[in-house]
Order: structure tokens, then sequence, then C-alpha cells
């Protein structure tokens, strides 16, 4: 079955730009979590959706912002890019509140 | 989620088992023990995961100790695909998708 896609892969975007990444769930996993990952702070926790509703939030500024469609796609949005927001951006979703989640590839964002 | 402690890194022939080990003093009677892994340019790949029963799969073992301060992941035979960072996570069962990432075990593979 297929996995995690996530789209785009590469976004090269301008500071104060916002942006907007996708995330499509492997079919029947309702839970998708998003984190960044960072040479410097590794990889952090953004936000989890689950039924279209944000059960979890990460220590991260408002800028950053996510949602769920009812088929459980997800989208996050990162508003006034700045430069520190150049980062691995990964999704994940899961089937079970116990389970295993299973990652994307990731978008690769650079922000100059 | 509780605090883990893994080493930096470690080293393995390949063909050869491999225990990465992990404590987690503080964990609590319903927190679940995670292991991700992730290769070069990838998004963590899940392991294996348990609560208080050693566990096995097609990639791993995970053998937790009675206390269930420690764990240890099992690789019966190391092959060069195994070359990877390798976290161990001790996820509570309210933390609603939340997995926190340490800095992992860099795990080297020699042929």
């Amino acid at each position: 079955k297929a996995g995690v896609t996530q789209t785009p892969r590469y976004l090269i975007k301008t500071r104060g730009q916002q942006v907007t990444l996708s995330c499509s769930p492997i079919s029947g996993h309702r839970s998708v979590s998003w984190y960044q990952q960072t040479p410097g702070q590794g990889l952090q926790f953004l936000f989890e959706y689950f039924s279209e509703t944000q059960r979890n939030k990460g220590n991260f500024p408002g800028r950053f912002s996510g949602r769920q469609f009812s088929n459980s796609r997800s989208e996050m949005n990162v508003s006034t890019l700045e430069l520190g927001d150049s980062a691995l951006y990964l999704c994940a979703s899961s089937s079970r509140q116990d389970g295993g989640y299973t990652f994307g590839s990731g978008t690769r964002l650079t922000v100059v | 989620d509780a605090k883990t402690t893994q080493p930096n890194s470690m080293e393995s022939n390949e063909e050869e088992p491999v225990h990465l080990p992990c404590n987690h003093s503080t964990i609590s009677g319903t927190d679940y023990i995670h292991w991700y892994r992730q290769l070069p340019s990838q998004g963590p790949e899940y392991v294996i995961h348990g609560l208080t029963s050693n566990v096995n799969n097609r990639m791993a073992s995970l053998a937790i100790a009675e206390d269930r301060k420690s764990s240890t992941l099992i690789l019966h035979r190391a092959t060069l695909r195994d070359a990877a960072v390798y976290y161990c996570i001790v996820r509570r069962g309210t933390s609603y998708g939340k997995l926190t990432f340490g800095q992992g075990t860099i795990l080297t593979v020699h042929p």
C-alpha cells in the first residue's frame, strides 16, 4: 500500500513569504503529526491532528499552523518565513493511539 | 514524555548481532517504549514498540527490563542497510502523536 506522501519534496522561499506543505497519510490512518528537523535542534514535534481536530501542539510560534481535512489529508502553513525556518519538515501518520507512526520522506524547505 | 539516555554511537560488523541500549528511569506505568531509526536523507522509520513484555518482529527484537527502567533493541544480524541513527522514545499514552526524539545512537556497520 502507498506510504505517507509529502509534497513538494523541495521548496525555496524568500524571507517574509508564506508556505504551505501537504501530507497525504496512509489510507485509513486518521492521526497525522508534523515534525521539524534541523541539524541544531534535531527532530521537534509541531502538532498532531485526528479527525480534523488538533489534539496536541509543540512549542512553536503561532506562525506555524496546520489543518486536517475530512479525508485525513493534512497541510501545514508557515507565515512570515524566517531564515531559521529552513529545515526538513516531516509528516507521520498512524492508525492507532498506541501504535507506531509511518513517516514520509519530508519536504526540504530553504528560506533565503 | 520520559527522558531517555542512549550512547552517542556504536559500531558493529556485518552479520553480527547488535544490542542497542536505552535507559529510561522515569518511565511511567502506561508509557510505551518505541524505537525508530533514520537512514541518511530519509524520514524516520518505525522499528518496534512495546509496553512490558519483550517483542519481536521481522526487523528486530525489543527486550524490556523487568523494572522497565531500561530496554535493548536487538538486531539479530546487522547488514550495511542497518547503518542509521536509532532513537529510543518513551511515549505517554495521552501524548497524541507526539514523539520526543533525543539525539539517538549512530550505528556504524562495517563490512
